[in-house]
């Protein structure tokens, strides 16, 4: 159980264009789901937190014009990369976690290359 | 502030040995404490989590992790490493920030395991 997965699982785009990342959690509802980036070798960086139903709240340094999340379902939340640029490229993963539960269950990560 | 401190970033163990990756955390409330393990190019999978009940806490894969209140630390174990154990491993903590629930990535330990 606790299973999330990502679409796409990579994708390539040319810089000035957008991509629409999905996160599904297949066999819960996922009342609040967190979308964070990894650069190389790096931890994870938190970018957002989105409740089902309401706007999402973004990290400090984090633009909300350039990454749009949206989380209109309970098993459905997309973050939106516009206007990428090849600095936007990186490794994006989704998590959910389930109310009144503290861990959180991840998606495989999205692999975003701007050219 | 809530913090969390993986003290070693590479950790280098023979098949067959023990491994031990660490992890100390700060926290002003009482916390819950998570281990996940990332393999390349893969998302994150929980190994295990504390959340106020025992404080030795078994996972999958035959990796457990006692909360140590006193020490503010929370270290992974395995009685005897596999091959297949290769991959970063991130210590969470989650814990109680201006009303809503704060995590917090640890940077990261990498675990090599040699034939």
């Amino acid at each position: 159980g606790a299973v999330v997965s990502q679409h796409p699982s990579w994708v390539i785009c040319k810089s000035g264009t957008s991509v629409k990342i999905e996160c599904r959690s297949l066999d819960f509802q996922a009342t609040t789901m967190f979308w964070y980036r990894q650069f190389p070798k790096q931890s994870l960086m938190l970018m957002a937190t989105s409740n089902e139903g309401s706007k999402a709240t973004y990290e400090q340094g984090v633009e909300k014009d350039k990454f749009l999340i949206n989380h209109a379902s309970l098993t459905l939340s997309t973050l939106t990369v516009t206007s990428a640029h090849p600095e936007d490229s990186s490794f994006y993963i989704c998590s959910a976690r389930v109310r009144g539960r503290y861990e959180q269950y991840f998606g495989p990560g999205t692999r975003l290359t701007v050219t | 502030a809530q913090s969390v401190t993986q003290l070693d970033s590479h950790v280098s163990v023979s098949e067959g040995t023990p491994v031990l990756l660490r992890c100390n955390y700060s926290s002003s409330y009482s916390p819950s404490l998570f281990w996940y393990v990332q393999h390349p190019n893969k998302g994150l999978q929980l190994l295990l989590k504390y959340t106020s009940a025992a404080t030795l806490v078994k996972g999958i894969n035959g990796f457990e992790a006692e909360f140590k209140k006193s020490e503010t630390s929370f270290h992974l174990t395995k009685p005897s490493a596999h091959m297949s154990d290769a991959a970063e491993y991130f210590c969470v903590v989650s814990g109680a920030s201006g009303g809503y629930q704060k995590v917090t990535f640890g940077t990261g330990t990498k675990l090599q395991v040699i034939p």
